[in-house]
């Protein structure tokens, strides 16, 4: 079947600690993204990527980063330096990004909490 | 930046009600996407439309791109309790990221 998988569904780490989220996608979709979304709240973008080896920031990317070394996988690192980690993390992709009319298509999302 | 302001916030129907939310912006789209999300879920694209007066049907849903592109809205008609849940209205502009709405949470009173 073809998706995306966001790997673990729920992750509990210690404070103070790095924390990668895992997003693959068999779509064979040119753009990725991270949002992440608070209780009773919207989608705020972190991260996007267009292509390969290429990504840019979006709205709330302080305390995260992220790679794109390969075009199904794009992972979110969570480092120390983000002051309020514990949320709902969604991985997207959609097939061309900015370039047009575009959808995007979410995997299940990864909890993560912060002890 | 742009913003989409998407209403109303929550809604509390009996089951068999038609629901309707919706959802502007002040800035004109060239999509306008609907999802629904389950709790501790990922959002699910309910329906795509791509260009003004569009009217597109996926069973008891009912969306229309609005002719002016900056308004949109969704219809659930003879809603069932499987309708709970939160839906998100989400516009592109031209050469520019998706935009979303904060959500609709829909209740279904027994």
């Amino acid at each position: 079947d073809g998706g995306i998988t966001q790997s673990p569904k729920y992750l509990f780490r210690k404070e103070g600690q790095n924390v990668t989220l895992s997003c693959e996608q068999n779509l064979n979709h040119d753009a990725m993204y991270w949002y992440r979304q608070d209780p009773g709240q919207g989608l705020r973008l972190i991260y996007y990527s267009q292509i390969v080896n290429d990504f840019q920031k979006g709205d709330i990317a302080e305390g995260y980063s992220v790679s794109r070394e390969k075009k199904e996988s794009f992972p979110l690192t969570v480092t120390s330096a983000q002051k309020n980690p514990t949320a709902f993390y969604l991985c997207a992709s959609s097939r061309q990004g900015l370039a047009g009319a575009d959808t995007q298509y979410f995997g299940p999302g990864t909890r993560l909490t912060v002890l | 930046g742009q913003q989409l302001n998407q209403s109303p916030q929550s809604m509390f129907i009996q089951e068999g009600e038609d629901v309707s939310m919706n959802c502007t912006s002040s800035s004109i789209f060239n999509t306008w996407l609907w999802y629904k999300q389950d709790p501790g879920e990922g959002p699910v694209l309910l329906i795509a439309l791509y260009k003004a007066g569009e009217l597109t049907s996926n069973g008891r849903l009912t969306a229309q791109f609005g002719i002016t592109r900056k308004d949109s809205f969704l219809n659930i008609s003879a809603s069932i309790p499987s309708d709970v849940g939160i839906y998100f209205c989400a516009g592109q502009p031209r050469d520019d990221k998706i935009i979303f709405g904060k959500g609709t949470r829909l209740h279904i009173l027994p």
